[in-house]
């Protein structure tokens, strides 16, 4: 079954250390996302790729960084920069990589992020 | 900047009784409409969206969702609530070239009564 896979599905993270969060695809989609999810705050966006070796900042970059040098993977670090990084954080993609705007998104079950 | 509000945090329903979820979003431009559901630790589901043409959209599991462009809301509807429908309702809404792309509202949880 095509879908999008993210793993580790808990992570902690001691003070001043990096992490990355992996996000897999396997629908073929050419724009993938990241999201960070807060209580009572919705989604944000972190980051987004519509192509590859391409990304955009989201709302929220700032201590996090990303690559996408294959179009299946979009890996999401979490940088010692990153103050406040204890979140649920949710990967995307959509079908194409024209007007992302009109595009549903397809989800992972996301990675929950703690710290120690 | 857009924006998109949903009044209610948390409504509580009995199983069997109507419901109705609000959104509302700020932008003037006719944008494209979406409603999501996510069950507890896990990610999201596309229940349905709107683009263009008839303003009442049918998705999946039951449920439709008007659009009113004079009031800029894109309500989500059921007729009979189950209790597997208990999970948080995410509106979300993309404006083409103006921006951000697309915002998601911040959600409303749904409870239901045995």
């Amino acid at each position: 079954d095509g879908g999008i896979t993210q793993s580790p599905k808990y992570l902690f993270r001691k003070e001043g250390q990096n992490v990355t969060l992996s996000c897999e695809q396997n629908l073929n989609h050419d724009a993938m996302y990241w999201y960070r999810q807060d209580p009572g705050q919705g989604l944000r966006l972190i980051y987004y790729s519509q192509i590859v070796n391409d990304f955009q900042k989201g709302d929220i970059a700032e201590g996090y960084s990303v690559s996408r040098e294959k179009k299946e993977s979009f890996p999401l670090t979490v940088t010692s920069a990153q103050k406040n990084p204890t979140a649920f954080y949710l990967c995307a993609s959509s079908i194409d990589d024209r007007d992302i705007s009109n595009q549903p998104q397809h989800f992972g079950d996301g990675t929950r992020l703690s710290i120690l | 900047a857009q924006s998109v509000t949903q009044p209610d945090i948390h409504i509580t329903v009995s199983e069997g009784a109507s419901l109705e979820l609000r959104c509302n979003y700020s932008y003037g431009a006719t944008p494209y409409l979406f409603w999501y559901v996510q069950s507890p630790g896990q990610g999201l589901q596309l229940l349905l969206k709107y683009f263009s043409g008839d303003t009442l959209v049918q998705g999946i599991k039951g449920f439709e969702a008007e659009f009113k462009r004079s009031q800029s809301s894109f309500n989500l509807r059921k007729p009979s609530v189950h209790w597997s429908d208990a999970a948080e309702y995410f509106c979300a809404v993309g404006w083409h070239n103006y921006g951000q792309n697309f915002v998601f509202g911040p959600g409303t949880r749904l409870s239901v009564l045995p």
